[in-house]
């Protein structure tokens, strides 16, 4: 199995622009996380699905923020209008609840706003 | 509410000393996991504790679970350059839910 695919892997957008950030998770995984990491706020999570389905966006910062996950081998994180704050490491991970082992990370989109 | 606590933030080691960092909850953790990231990397799953006063190793790392499963410890003997990274724990606010990691603890090691 290939992991988590994400991409891009680097994106550097000026401010006000819509930032689209996709993620293929490990086939067969039922759950997908989408996290966000920076120095000052560490790993937040920012939303995660069981079986395509939103189950907590809590952690959404803001309704710039929204996130897609149209099968069981895609989603989207979406910014629209992006901030220089939104800058941070974005990373998608996936589990199966039939297996009870860790998650399983993306390598991250690292994105610069500017 | 609940509070998780990782320390310490860094530390630093002459190759060959021994390393621990600990997460201790003001709260019962239903279980609790361990990865490592290095540097540019992602986070890599290491291990799952869920009993109490459980102790797993893993080669030169030692993964131990409080008896009142509110604190939790990775102990690597003999530090390597290899074992540089951060290293954080992770635990499900409530059952069903999605991890929280802890701020890691940041290991450098020097030959």
């Amino acid at each position: 199995d290939a992991g988590v695919i994400q991409s891009p892997r680097h994106e550097v957008t000026e401010m006000g622009q819509e930032v689209t950030l996709r993620c293929k998770p490990i086939s067969g995984h039922d759950y997908l996380f989408w996290y966000r990491q920076t120095m000052m706020r560490g790993l937040e999570l920012l939303i995660y699905f069981n079986n395509n389905v939103p189950i907590d966006d809590s952690g959404m910062p803001e309704d710039r923020f929204s996130a897609k996950m149209p099968n069981a081998s895609f989603s989207t994180l979406k910014i629209q209008p992006s901030e220089p704050r939104d800058s941070a490491v974005y990373f998608c991970a996936s589990s199966s609840t039939a297996a009870n082992y860790g998650y399983t990370f993306g390598s991250g989109t690292r994105l610069t706003v500017v | 509410g609940q509070q998780v606590m990782q320390i310490p933030q860094y530390q630093h080691v002459q190759e060959g000393e021994d390393f621990t960092t600990y997460c201790n909850s003001s709260t019962t953790l239903s279980n609790i996991q361990w990865y490592k990231q290095r540097s540019g990397g992602h986070p890599v799953f290491l291990i799952q504790l869920v009993k109490s006063g459980e102790v797993k190793k893993q080669k030169r790392l030692t993964f131990q679970f409080g008896e009142a499963k509110k604190n939790s410890s990775l102990h690597i003997t003999a530090t390597q350059t290899t074992d540089v990274g951060t290293y954080f724990c992770a635990w499900f606010r409530q059952a069903g839910t999605a991890l929280i990691f802890g701020k890691g603890t940041t290991l450098s090691v020097s030959s």
